[in-house]
């Protein structure tokens, strides 16, 4: 199974709203709705920022939202800030107990 | 609070063996399952394996299927991911990971570098 597609890079302005894309297959993100988003900062372990395709856990600002239409996820994160300049990765349930990463997002606060 | 924290990763031989121990704390350690994930430069986050918090069954990816063995000691607060017949490829930084629901990983340990290099 191949990791899921993500755009190597995003960009924003503060204030502005932007999209990452999670791209996979029927067998993977279309398939069920255990698409999760990490963020992560450089020498650091990532941190769940959305869970269950759209779920937030406590603590995580309602400005990162998730969303998935067919095989593709995404997660828009508004009103961008500086502190959210990190990467991000998706991950997908893709059945038989196994689990695929997108290969991340490097998301840039201009 | 919730900690995981990994050890016994270093440099090893092509071929040699490494074990790699997650000790947790902070929550009731035999109600979760356990998973392993790594990271490198250029293939990002990869999952690894998982066990189940009753201690099975054991899930692998496939690219360490029949090589690295996972397993735990719910007296011990801890889980070990056994690394035979090493390679190149699998030099990364390992994770353990704690779930929320499913396969979403709300808790991380801090990382262990295995690097496989002669």
């Amino acid at each position: 199974q191949s990791a899921l597609t993500q755009p190597p890079s995003a960009s924003g302005s503060p204030g502005q709203s932007v999209t990452i894309s999670c791209t996979g297959t029927s067998s993977d993100v279309g398939g069920y709705n255990y698409v999760s988003w990490y963020q992560q900062y450089p020498g650091k372990a990532p941190k769940l920022m959305i869970y269950e395709v759209s779920k937030r856990p406590s603590g995580v600002p309602d400005r990162f939202s998730g969303s998935k239409s067919g095989n593709t996820a995404s997660l828009t994160v508004s009103g961008l800030q500086a502190e959210d300049e990190a990467d991000y990765y998706c991950s997908s349930y893709a059945g038989s107990n196994n689990l695929l990463f997108g290969g991340g997002t490097k998301l840039t606060v201009l | 609070q919730v900690q995981l924290v990994e050890s016994g990763g270093g440099v090893v031989q092509p071929g040699g063996s490494l074990r790699l121990s997650c000790v947790a704390s902070g929550f009731t350690f035999s109600n979760y399952d356990i998973h392993w994930v790594r990271q490198t430069p250029a293939k990002g986050l990869e999952w690894v394996a998982s066990i189940r918090f009753v201690g099975s069954p054991q899930y692998y990816g496939d690219s360490v299927k029949g090589r690295f063995t996972i397993s735990r000691d719910n007296s011990k607060n801890t889980v070990n991911l056994q690394m035979d017949s090493l390679r190149g490829e699998d030099t990364a930084v390992y994770y353990c990971a704690r779930p929320t629901s499913g396969w979403a990983f709300n808790h991380w340990g801090q990382g262990t570098l295995v690097t496989v290099s002669s």
